[in-house]
């Protein structure tokens, strides 16, 4: 079965801490991307990644960078957390024409205190 | 900002269709229709997608619009466990990037 894993399911991180996301996938895809979503906000998009060493921003760049330093793994990280970064964070995958969709991972929600 | 227009929620009896509009009013030429949806904590599943013609696969079916500017998401028997948040994107199968809206949120009754 294929997946987009999504390293921890919970996470509890104070203020100002540096907080990496991690996030593999299995199926080859060219493309990942990172979402936050909040309730009322829906799903926004922070950065996507073409291929490896590539990335774009997306909507909500802002307080956070990313890696890829590899195909299959796409990092997100908060260089120093904030108590507003505190939602739920998704990763996806695609292949680089997204016909066949995105593959979800199940989610990090995160808590910055 | 999301392209789509969806009401924000609609009820279906289980067992009966559930029929999802979606209004995709700025679509190009080249964008597709996906619809996904998303269960109570967890990420959000592809269900399907089409260009211009209908489309059915064991989820579900899609009726795109002649003009391409509006869509409806049928789930043909609903059960209990279709509850969920649904979403009508509209995107470049080249660049690969989708924007969510708010979507619908369906709840099916007993």
């Amino acid at each position: 079965d294929v997946k987009v894993t999504q390293s921890s399911r919970y996470l509890v991180k104070r203020t100002g801490e540096k907080v990496f996301l991690e996030c593999v996938q299995d199926m080859d895809h060219e493309n990942m991307f990172w979402y936050r979503q909040d309730p009322g906000l829906g799903l926004r998009l922070i950065y996507f990644s073409y291929d490896v060493k590539m990335k774009e921003k997306g909507d909500i760049p802002e307080g956070y960078s990313v890696s890829r330093e590899k195909k299959e793994r796409f990092s997100l990280i908060l260089e120093s957390a904030s108590t507003n970064q505190t939602s739920m964070y998704l990763c996806a995958s695609s292949f680089r024409k997204a016909n066949y969709g995105y593959t979800f991972g199940s989610g990090t929600r995160l808590t910055v205190v | 900002d999301a392209k789509t227009t969806q009401p924000p929620s609609m009820d279906c009896a289980e067992g009966r269709a559930a029929n999802l509009p979606c209004n995709h009013s700025t679509i190009s030429g080249n964008e597709y229709v996906y619809w996904y949806r998303q269960i109570h904590s967890q990420g959000p599943q592809y269900i399907i997608h089409g260009l211009k013609n209908n489309e059915t696969n064991e989820m579900a079916s899609l009726i795109i619009t002649e003009d391409r500017k509006s869509s409806t998401l049928i789930l043909p028997h609903a059960t209990l466990r279709d509850t969920a948040v649904y979403y009508c994107i509209d995107g470049s199968g080249n660049t690969g990037k989708l924007i969510f809206g708010q979507g619908t949120t369906l709840q099916v009754k007993p």
